[in-house]
């Protein structure tokens, strides 16, 4: 159980173009999503803390009108990256908790996305 | 929560324990202790917490000094599918998880 996917798994895009990234929970609810990324060689870090029928919260530095986070069901969030460039190129990776605010530990991760800008 | 220390890689060989260390040493009294590793091109899975007991499960070991400062992840007996980076997170119930630096362990043939 608590399986998280993400769609697509790799994407190559030219400069400028947006792109869509899905990421569901498979066979839970989840209250919350979490959008990371990650740079090669570096740790995951957190992006923006989304929670289903409302506006996610971005972290510091991160570019709310860059990255659109939409969370409109409890299985399903998208990250989009608008007018992509190639220094956004890099590792997407999403988690969902079956719970909100309180139990932000229990995540399940998705297996990411490959993100090259050209 | 608490910041962790780990080394930032280790090498083992195929078919003998992996001891992966990670210090917490300004650890408050309810913050756990989780371990999750990331396989090259995959998100992070997540292996096990604690709080203060020793804690097993079908992936791994977890043990807690008394007095919490330090913790070490055993694979009792890893295997090449087990390279990867670990990370040992310190955070209270409920608290985001903040990923570190990890250890990146090979494991060798």
């Amino acid at each position: 159980g608590a399986v998280v996917s993400q769609h697509p798994s790799w994407v190559i895009c030219k400069s400028g173009t947006s792109v869509k990234i899905e990421c569901r929970s498979l066979d839970f609810q989840a209250t919350t999503m979490f959008w990371y990324r990650q740079f090669p060689k570096q740790s995951l870090m957190l992006m923006a803390t989304s929670n289903e029928g409302s506006k996610a919260t971005y972290e510091q530095g991160v570019e709310k009108d860059k990255f659109l986070i939409n969370h409109a069901s409890l299985t399903l969030s998208t990250l989009t990256v608008t007018s992509a460039h190639p220094e956004d190129s890099s590792f997407y990776i999403c988690s969902a908790s079956p719970w909100g605010e309180g139990s932000y530990n229990e995540q399940f991760f998705g297996p990411g996305t490959r993100l090259t800008v050209l | 929560d608490a910041k962790t220390t780990q080394p930032p890689s280790m090498d083992c060989a195929e078919g003998r324990a992996a001891n992966l260390p990670c210090n917490h040493s300004t650890i408050s009294g309810n913050e756990y202790v989780y371990w999750y590793r990331q396989i090259h091109s995959q998100g992070p899975q997540y292996i096990i917490h604690g709080l203060k007991n020793n804690e097993t499960n079908e992936m791994a070991s977890l043990i807690i000094t008394e007095d919490r400062k330090s913790s070490t992840l055993i694979l009792p007996h890893a295997t090449l599918r087990d390279t990867a980076v670990y990370y040992c997170i310190a955070a209270r119930a409920g608290n985001m998880l903040t990923f570190g630096g990890g250890t990146r362990l090979m494991v060798k043939p």
